[in-house]
C-alpha cells in the first residue's frame, strides 16, 4: 500500500515569512495529493489539493508543487499569519483511500 | 446541512466494555471511512465503505467492526475495548469521481475515546 513520509514534524515562523512543508510518496498509481489544516478540537479540512496531471498549483497564499518523477509534493504558505498555526497533513492516494502523512504542527508568531 | 456528524463526542470505557460510533452524512456521499488520531502517528485508516453493504479494511482493523446499512450512516463498534484503542476517532465521507476515484474528504468534528 501507500507510504507518505512528511517532514518537518514541527515549524516555527515570525509572521511574514514563508512556510515550506514537504511529503514524499511511494505508490506511483497515487494520483491525488491533498493538503488538509487542523486546528485544535476540530477535524482536518481540505485546504489545498493537486491531481498528477499538475505540476503545481496555487490558491492566494498557499501552493502546492508536484514532482511525479521524484515522488515528492509540496506545500508553501507565504506571508504567514498566526492564523496560520495548526497542524498540517498532507496525503496521497486517490484510488478509494487515501493515506496520510504524520502531520506538521506549524507555529506563526506575531 | 450539517455535513458529517459524529456521536458520542466523548466516551470513557473500561477494558472489555463494547461501544459503537456513529458517523452520519448529509451529503449523499458514496465512501465514508473511519480514521483513528494519535498523536505523533497522524490518521490512520481503520475501515472503509464504498457503498451502501460494502466494507473494506484498512491500515489498522484489528478489534474493530464497521457496518454501512444505510448510505448515510456509518458504524464503528469495538466489541471488547482494550486501552490501546484509546484515541481520537474521525469520520469522513467523499464523492466518487467515477472508476472508485475519491474526491475530498469531509470530516466530522471526532470522538474522543478514553479506555481505562
Amino acid at each position: 500500500g501507500e507510504n507518505v513520509e512528511q517532514h518537518p514534524s514541527t515549524l516555527s515562523v515570525q509572521e511574514g515569512d514563508s512556510a515550506v512543508i514537504k511529503c514524499t510518496y511511494s505508490d506511483s498509481a497515487s494520483n491525488y495529493f491533498p493538503w488538509y489544516k487542523q486546528e485544535l478540537g476540530k477535524g482536518p479540512q481540505l485546504i489545498i489539493d493537486i491531481r498528477s496531471n499538475v505540476g503545481e498549483k496555487k490558491d492566494q497564499r498557499i501552493a502546492v508543487t508536484l514532482n511525479k518523477t521524484a515522488k515528492h509534493f509540496s506545500l508553501h504558505i507565504t506571508e504567514t499569519q498566526p492564523e496560520d498555526s495548526a497542524v498540517y497533513f498532507c496525503a496521497g492516494g486517490g484510488y478509494s483511500t487515501l493515506t496520510f502523512g504524520k502531520g506538521t504542527m506549524l507555529l506563526v508568531s506575531p | 446541512n450539517a455535513g458529517v456528524t459524529q456521536t458520542p463526542k466523548f466516551r470513557v470505557l473500561k477494558t472489555g466494555q463494547s461501544m459503537t460510533l456513529l458517523c452520519a452524512q448529509d451529503m449523499n456521499h458514496e465512501y465514508m471511512y473511519w480514521y483513528r488520531q494519535d498523536p505523533g502517528m497522524g490518521l490512520r485508516l481503520i475501515h472503509y465503505s464504498v457503498g451502501e453493504g460494502t466494507t473494506a479494511k484498512g491500515e489498522v482493523p484489528d478489534g474493530y467492526n464497521v457496518s454501512r446499512l444505510k448510505k448515510q450512516n456509518f458504524l464503528l463498534g469495538l466489541e471488547s475495548a482494550a486501552p490501546s484503542q484509546t484515541s481520537v476517532y474521525f469520520c469522513a465521507s467523499s464523492y466518487d469521481l467515477g472508476k472508485r476515484y475519491t474526491g475530498e474528504l469531509f470530516f466530522g468534528e471526532g470522538s474522543r475515546l478514553t479506555v481505562l
